[in-house]
């Protein structure tokens, strides 16, 4: 069974960083993609960006609205995906959503971020 | 970057009735490799998504029967043959065919 556990969401003030974990499990890790994907409270989805495997180089996207500030990075042997979120403004408020591979399959069930003074 | 436009916002439905969502993309959503990219998905309240529908057409596992999925180019379409109570939710059309990623704009199903 396919699992995804995220981590590291809170409080934080505009301008500071948080870096976020996904755990995965049931599923070949380091075969797959990843996304992270946010939802605002109360409002739509929106694609943050995407980790390729190392067998397609890791390489990343991003949305627009991210890049420059979010970066993802993966841990193929703690079966661990990371968003490094800099920068962050009041607009970057959000339950943070892990989701795998480029057809994005399965989703955890989110992390809170909430960034206010 | 591609948009996607949903419509309708809000499908107040009876039970045992259709019910059809549309999803129209700015640009075809056709990829490189000729498949066309379109994902459904299901986000109940209070729930993560649930992807229901992968490449325009293609029932996930465990997804009831009644959930269809079709369209090409840059028309595309949900259809529940008979709304039951659990259908309840928000549902988004995503395309995956090209970067950036992008959601449409989700339409909330609810029983009269």
């Amino acid at each position: 069974e396919v699992q995804l556990v995220e981590s590291g969401g809170g409080l934080v003030q505009p301008g500071r960083s948080l870096r976020l974990s996904c755990k995965a499990s049931g599923f070949s890790f380091g075969d797959s993609g990843m996304n992270w994907v946010r939802q605002p409270p109360g409002k739509g989805l929106e694609w943050v960006g995407f980790i390729r495997s190392k067998a397609y180089g890791g390489t990343t996207e991003y949305a627009a609205s991210v890049k420059g500030r979010f970066t993802i990075s993966r841990d193929d042997t703690e079966n661990i995906v990371s968003l490094q979120m800099d920068g962050l403004k009041a607009e970057d408020t959000a339950l943070y959503y892990c989701a795998t591979g480029v057809n994005v399959d399965y989703w955890g069930q989110g992390t809170l971020v909430t960034v206010s003074s | 970057d591609v948009v996607l436009t949903q419509s309708p916002l809000s499908l107040p439905v009876t039970l045992g009735q259709p019910a059809s969502i549309s999803c129209r993309s700015s640009q075809s959503l056709v990829h490189s490799d000729g498949n066309m990219y379109l994902n459904w998905f299901q986000q109940r309240p209070g729930q993560s998504p649930r992807r229901l529908i992968y490449k325009v057409s293609n029932r996930d596992s465990g997804v009831p029967d009644r959930f269809s999925g079709s369209g090409s180019g840059t028309d595309f379409t949900l259809k529940i043959s008979r709304v039951e109570a659990e259908d309840v939710g928000v549902y988004f059309c995503m395309q995956v065919s090209q970067w950036p990623l992008t959601f449409g704009g989700g339409t909330k199903v609810e029983i009269k």
